[in-house]
């Protein structure tokens, strides 16, 4: 399979735990984006790369959010000290240059109880 | 006001009926346009892209109003497996935006 992947795909987490999700992006792919989303609403804009350069983050994406793309390929997506309003889909996807369609992975969904 | 604005719905329409959706967007430099379809707890998956000269994929068409910055989705013949939400989505140089989704229920 060469499409989008993301890890793990649910994640249950007690409220000031850490999590880190991983995505594996389409291979040659430059872009990775990262996005949330809760139920009833789009996907909101997190951050996003270009190869390992991470270009923009958005507001939303608070001082306990941190994302990597180390070596241009795979991102890791890591939020310390979750609270509950943390809980929703964790969406990846990946196009191969700024104007060009983007292709999403499954997701992981997070719920801090 | 919100960067992508969609009539959020629901419409709910009969089977092989015609249903329009539109999307508005905020920023002229705006570049590239797309159709999305999620399904329930599912990823979005691409629909179509949207070109400046309007293109057509089967049942579906959708267009581009640069000038009155707005994009539209037209789905002929409904088919119950339509039932979805249709994201419309603007692509800028630096990121990618989402409108919040119309969500259509194609009935029998």
């Amino acid at each position: 399979d060469t499409g989008v992947s993301q890890n793990p795909r649910h994640k249950i987490t007690k409220r000031g735990q850490n999590v880190t999700f991983r995505c594996d992006p389409i291979s040659e792919h430059n872009r990775l984006y990262w996005y949330r989303q809760t139920l009833g609403q789009g996907p909101e804009f997190l951050t996003y790369f270009q190869n390992e350069a991470q270009l923009e983050k958005s507001r939303l994406l608070s001082d306990r959010f941190s994302a990597e793309r180390p070596k241009g390929s795979f991102s890791t997506l890591e939020i310390q000290r979750t609270e509950q309003g943390d809980s929703a889909m964790y969406l990846c996807a990946s196009s191969f240059n700024a104007n060009t369609e983007a292709f999403f992975g499954q997701g992981t969904r997070l719920t801090v109880v | 006001r919100k960067e992508v604005e969609q009539d959020p719905g629901p419409f709910n329409v009969p089977e092989g009926a015609t249903v329009a959706f539109n999307c508005t967007y905020s920023n002229s430099a705006s570049q590239s346009f797309f159709w999305y379809r999620q399904d329930c707890r599912k990823e979005p998956k691409l629909l179509m892209s949207v070109y400046s000269s309007g293109n057509e994929d089967g049942r579906f068409t959708a267009q581009l109003n640069r000038a009155s910055q707005y994009i539209s989705l037209l789905i002929r013949d409904s088919k119950l497996s339509d039932s979805a939400t249709y994201l419309c989505v603007v692509k800028e140089s630096n990121d990618m935006r989402f409108g919040a989704g119309t969500r259509l229920t194609v009935k029998p």
